[in-house]
């Protein structure tokens, strides 16, 4: 998976917790990114950043926030866990002068 | 705005070729690409082409683009089990770089025996 992990892996949250999920890399890829994964919608932006402390939304971005302190950590938040926040998160990282992203193994979030 | 669709399921028989089909809208410059998802994994980068290509060959894939028709398809020459898996077709456009992947919702290939 190109040098990307993501942690944890599988988390079970209650509704109204805050769970902050992350992704690590090891490629010193300067873009980074956070897809969701429904039945029915492929994957969906998030967030993006494209450099450290540099971020913007994607098309689903309500009830997320990212924070990139450092060039190999991107995390995104949930402040406030609801049910339709359940999904398959997944993380990627590219540089500018590719068109190629890369995919970690992804984290499977249940809100209950 | 961009938009991919692809069917949600084929099957084939081991030994085959399998066809997956991709239509998307946009009528810029873009690169289209085709993924690989396998249960419980991430997505694989498999191959993709410039919007100004008409054909990509590597190994066992193919890819064929019809312009006119927006029309992007992925051949994978005699089908093995390993290829099941979920196979997604993106869009990117050009002038966005990096930022924007817009994924199809995916074709799930299941290989009969």
């Amino acid at each position: 998976d190109a040098g990307i992990t993501q942690s944890p892996r599988h988390k079970v949250t209650e509704t109204g917790t805050p769970v902050t999920l992350r992704c690590h890399q090891t490629e010193n890829h300067r873009y980074m990114y956070w897809y969701r994964q429904d039945p029915g919608h492929g994957l969906r932006l998030i967030h993006y950043s494209y450099g450290v402390k540099d971020t913007d939304k994607g098309e689903v971005s309500d009830g997320y926030s990212v924070s990139r302190s450092k060039t190999e950590d991107f995390l995104l938040t949930l402040e406030s866990a609801t049910s339709s926040q359940t999904s398959v998160y997944f993380c990627a990282i590219s540089e500018p002068t590719s068109y190629e992203q890369y995919f970690g193994p992804g984290t499977r979030l249940t809100v209950t | 705005g961009e938009d991919v669709e692809q069917s949600l399921f084929l099957s084939v028989r081991e030994g085959d070729s399998s066809v997956i089909n991709c239509t998307y809208t946009d009528s810029s410059s873009t690169y289209l690409y085709w993924y690989k998802q396998e249960p419980g994994a991430g997505l694989q980068l498999l191959t993709y082409i410039f919007s100004n290509m008409d054909m990509k060959q590597d190994q066992r894939l193919t890819v064929l683009l019809n312009k006119k028709d927006k029309h992007l398809s992925l051949r994978i020459a005699d089908t093995q089990t390993g290829d099941s898996a979920i196979y997604f077709c993106a869009e990117t456009l050009v002038n966005f770089g990096n930022e924007k992947l817009t994924f199809g919702t995916g074709t799930r290939l299941t290989i009969i025996p």
